[in-house]
């Protein structure tokens, strides 16, 4: 079954607007939220990443917001330009083993 | 360049043949790990290596599948008698003890004719 659910599927932005993905998990023993970034014929990019203590990270325009009640983390990203036009990906991880990745959303930023 | 390098970029293999894929990590990433993502989704688990040491391996990876690193360097993943259902991009990533920070190689795309 699906570890990390990710929504929604695909998104279209203005340019200059805020884009916001959200995934949502169901196993407490996580404790990593990494989001990753991929273009296409590429491997993914760790973009910015939170831990379960922490309720907001902010790297430049990116933002993790982490509700640990509901089970739920999104990512905003802030000023989207076109070079930001790509797929994201939320994952979580538990005790550094392997990672459980969402189905990923593909980003469109409109000039 | 000093990041997490895959070879070959792609490989085309007719269904029933062997295919061997190379993963050369980041120099000082003591764990391997070796994921497959086919088209519109996330990438999922197949094994991870800590050093030499195969710790974990996903029931997606059936006997047809191995993995090797040898001398906790450079990693191989073999798969035998290829279907056309093992057509994917096979991603290679590496991380320190920890396991957090990890970090991709652009990955080898395998179609099965």
């Amino acid at each position: 079954q699906q570890q990390v659910k990710q929504s929604p599927q695909s998104l279209i932005v203005q340019k200059g607007g805020i884009s916001i993905i959200n995934c949502a998990y169901e196993n407490t023993a996580f404790d990593y939220f990494p989001w990753y970034q991929q273009f296409p014929g590429k491997g993914p990019a760790l973009l910015i990443a939170i831990r379960p203590d922490v309720s907001e990270k902010k790297e430049g325009r990116f933002t993790i917001s982490f509700n640990k009640s509901a089970k739920q983390f999104s990512l905003h990203i802030m000023d989207s330009q076109p070079g930001d036009s790509a797929t994201y990906f939320c994952a979580a991880m538990i005790a550094g083993n392997q990672f459980y990745f969402g189905t990923g959303t593909s980003l469109t930023v409109i000039p | 360049d000093t990041g997490v390098s895959q070879d070959p970029r792609h490989k085309i293999t007719k269904r029933g043949q062997n295919v061997t894929f190379r993963c050369d990590p980041i120099s000082e990433h003591n764990r391997l790990y070796w994921y497959r993502q086919t088209l519109g989704q996330g990438p999922e688990f197949l094994t991870y290596f800590q050093n030499e040491a195969q710790l974990e391996k996903s029931r997606l990876l059936s006997d047809r599948f191995s993995a090797e690193r040898p001398k906790g360097s450079f990693s191989t993943l073999e798969i035998q008698r290829t279907e056309q259902g093992d057509s994917a991009m096979y991603l290679c990533a590496s991380s320190d003890r920890k396991g957090t920070e990890a970090f991709f190689g652009q990955g080898t795309r395998l179609t099965v004719v």
